[in-house]
């Protein structure tokens, strides 16, 4: 298995340009989830879902959308990127076993990197 | 609020035990307490999880005392390899906060 893999591992965007992150997972898991990491800080859920065709936000879902037409893809859309968007982007995914009390353990891809000037 | 309180930083040497203690008095009747470490420029890898009482892997231990209001990770005879940032979570979906990933607990492995 590859688990979670995402592309691009790098990008530069310049200020309003639009880009799709990928990410795509073959362990057949249900939920899958995108976060962002700002440099020395934790990770922050940006959007999340539960299954195909089900999403939901996070805690900073602002500037991005998603969409998940099938249970191996999870692709974060940026429309309009801002400089507030430099971030690195991580992707998970999890079986969703007693989600809700925590007891999922997340599965997390490389990371892709992204620069907005 | 299943907020989590961790230590910023730790030093350590090789060989030595490292305990990370994470204090989460909010935690609710369901709640499970997981960690997760992160290598630079990697994405967070689970390491344990646990309800109650000890649980113990190949990696590490995980003691929960019986108000379930903290947590220690223990790390036994560390390596300059386990150098990372440690993540305390304790997940509910229920409520708005959602996954909560803090900023960790820097550990650094001394020669």
């Amino acid at each position: 298995n590859a688990g979670v893999t995402q592309t691009p591992k790098f990008r530069i965007l310049k200020i309003g340009q639009s880009m799709t992150l990928q990410c795509t997972q073959d362990m057949n898991h249900n939920y899958m989830y995108w976060y962002r990491q700002d440099p020395g800080m934790g990770l922050k859920l940006i959007y999340y879902s539960v299954g195909a065709g089900i999403t939901d936000k996070g805690e900073v879902p602002n500037g991005y959308n998603v969409s998940r037409s099938t249970t191996e893809d999870f692709p974060l859309r940026l429309e309009l990127a801002a400089p507030s968007q430099t971030s690195v982007y991580f992707c998970a995914s999890s079986y969703g076993r007693n989600w809700r009390a925590g007891e999922d353990e997340q599965y997390f891809g490389p990371g892709t990197r992204l620069t907005v000037t | 609020l299943a907020k989590t309180t961790q230590p910023i930083s730790m030093d350590s040497y090789e060989g030595q035990e490292v305990n990370i203690t994470c204090s989460h008095n909010n935690i609710a009747t369901n709640d499970y307490i997981t960690w997760y470490q992160q290598f630079p420029s990697q994405g967070p890898r689970f390491i344990i999880q646990g309800y109650k009482t000890k649980v113990t892997n190949e990696v590490a231990s995980l003691f929960i005392p019986a108000d379930r209001k903290s947590s220690t990770l223990s790390l036994p005879r560390v390596s300059l390899s386990d150098t990372a940032v440690y993540y305390c979570l304790v997940g509910d979906m229920n409520r708005d906060d959602k996954i909560i990933f803090g900023k960790g607990t820097r550990l650094h492995i001394l020669p």
